[in-house]
């Protein structure tokens, strides 16, 4: 997990906030996936984005999420008006070629709680 | 719709012994799949994969098998350690489609002393 950052590590809002989850990929690495996990649940992928490219968004609600990775600065996954269904795990991680994608890095994740 | 499925939510083994973690999946175009180990309050870490054209890989205690006309593999630790407790994520993608890992639910491993 060393290298790839998220902040926060928590978060709380109250239902109708905005929520901004950040994620600064390890050095070098320049692809980046979102995944939520729910209680319970497994990993569900969200996005994967390269820089300033979004690649693949299949896995992102229609509504109220958007996903950003700048050329400079973290990848941004932020959230609209949050219900307390969004609470959830939030992890993003980090790879540097496509081919190679097992090595995934991920970081430790931002636990979002909704009121 | 749960495409890699962990049957087993825990599993508690004694020290020294083996661990086999099992999962299924349903998806017949996947053809790479890996294991990722995670602690509480830490992100997932890659543990170990297979290729579809194969049936077995090991890496020091750990081989994964894999059986593709019952699309099942499993995850064996031998000899199984406390330090190896945690919660064990079967994952796989079809590499002609998409980017995206399918992750089970996980199944979590707790070694005994």
């Amino acid at each position: 997990n060393a290298g790839v950052m998220q902040n926060p590590r928590h978060l709380v809002r109250r239902r109708g906030q905005e929520a901004r989850l950040r994620c600064s990929p390890m050095k070098g690495h320049s692809h980046v996936y979102w995944y939520r996990q729910l209680p319970e649940e497994g990993l569900k992928f969200m996005v994967y984005l390269q820089k300033e490219n979004i690649i693949d968004e299949s896995g992102m609600p229609k509504e109220r999420f958007s996903a950003e990775f700048p050329k400079e600065g973290p990848s941004i996954l932020r959230i609209q008006q949050v219900v307390r269904g969004d609470s959830a795990a939030y992890f993003c991680a980090s790879f540097d070629r496509v081919a190679t994608n097992e090595k995934l890095f991920f970081g430790s994740g931002t636990q979002l709680s909704v009121l | 719709d749960q495409q890699v499925k962990q049957n087993s939510p825990s599993l508690s083994v004694q020290e020294g012994r083996i661990s086999i973690l099992n999962c299924d999946y349903t998806n017949s175009m996947f053809d790479y799949f890996l294991w990722y180990k995670k602690y509480p309050a830490e992100g997932p870490t890659f543990l170990i994969s297979i290729s579809s054209i194969k049936d077995k890989n090991e890496d020091g205690r750990f081989t994964v098998f894999l059986n593709k006309s019952a699309k099942h593999l499993s995850l064996h630790i031998v000899p199984s350690q406390p330090g190896d407790s945690a919660v064990y994520f079967c994952a796989a993608r079809n590499s002609n489609s998409g980017y995206a890992l399918n992750f089970g639910k996980g199944t979590s491993l707790l070694v005994t002393p």
